[in-house]
C-alpha cells in the first residue's frame, strides 16, 4: 500500500495569485496523476506526471495554467496560476492507476 | 469513448440494510479494471473494491462485494450490513488499462444511513 500526503490541506486564495500543491509517496511510483473534482461535480484528470519526462495533460487542461513538477519518484507538485474563482475546487493526487489517493487540498478562490 | 453512468443520485437505506449502488459503463477495451470509491465529506478519496475485466469472480471486500455483468457492462456495488458511518459519495471508475491508465469517473451517488 501506499502513503500519500498532501499540503496544504486547504487553502483560501485571491483572485489572480498562484498556489503550488505538493503531493509526497511514502513509496516510489511511477506514475503520479492528479485530479480536479469542482463543487457537486466528479473527479477529472489534469494530468499524469512521470518522474524524469513532461507531465501529460488531459483536453481542457494546459500547463501554462496548471504546471507540474515531477523531481522524484515519491514527490510532485501542481500549481494552480492566475486563479479565479472557477478553480475552487478539491484537487487530488493518485498512484498506483487509481488505487490510492491523497486526501486532497481544498482550494477556494475569492 | 469510454464512459460511467451512474443513475441513481441518492440513495436511503435503512441501518444494517443491505443496498445496491448501480453503475454500468461504455467501453470499446477488452482489458480494463473498475473501482469503487467512497467519499465521506472530509473529501478524500477511499479506495472500496477492484474489478478486472478478465476477473471470472466477483470482487468481494468485507461488507462490499461487486456484482461484475460483463455482458451488460454493469458493475454494481453492494454494501451489506449498512452502518451509519456509509453515509458518503459513492463514485464508481474505470480505468483504461492502457498507456495511459487514467480513471474515467462517474457522476456519484450519495448514500444515507438511516437509524
Amino acid at each position: 500500500s501506499a502513503v500519500i500526503s498532501q499540503k496544504p490541506s486547504r487553502d483560501i486564495c485571491q483572485r489572480g495569485t498562484s498556489l503550488t500543491i505538493q503531493c509526497q509517496v511514502d513509496s516510489q511510483v511511477t506514475m503520479m496523476f492528479w485530479y480536479r473534482q469542482q463543487p457537486g461535480q466528479s473527479l477529472t484528470l489534469i494530468a499524469t506526471a512521470n518522474q524524469g519526462s513532461e507531465a501529460t495533460y488531459e483536453s481542457g487542461f494546459v500547463i501554462d495554467k496548471f504546471p507540474i513538477s515531477r523531481p522524484n519518484l515519491t514527490f510532485s507538485t501542481l500549481t494552480v496560476s492566475n486563479m479565479s474563482p472557477e478553480d475552487s475546487s478539491i484537487y487530488l493526487c493518485s498512484v498506483e492507476r487509481g488505487r490510492f489517493f491523497g486526501p486532497g487540498t481544498r482550494l477556494t478562490v475569492l | 469513448a469510454q464512459k460511467i453512468t451512474q443513475t441513481q443520485p441518492g440513495m436511503f437505506v435503512q441501518e444494517k440494510e443491505a443496498v445496491t449502488l448501480d453503475c454500468t459503463y461504455d467501453t470499446s477495451d477488452q482489458s480494463y479494471g473498475l473501482f469503487w470509491y467512497k467519499q465521506p465529506s472530509s473529501g478524500e478519496m477511499i479506495f472500496l473494491i477492484y474489478q478486472g475485466s478478465y476477473d471470472e469472480q466477483n470482487a468481494t471486500e468485507g461488507r462490499y462485494s461487486l456484482n461484475f455483468q460483463k455482458a451488460r457492462k454493469s458493475a454494481n456495488l453492494v454494501i451489506s450490513a449498512s452502518q451509519l458511518g456509509d453515509s458518503a459519495m459513492y463514485f464508481c471508475a474505470m480505468r483504461e488499462n492502457g498507456a495511459t491508465n487514467k480513471l474515467i469517473f462517474g457522476t456519484g451517488t450519495l448514500l444515507a444511513v438511516q437509524p
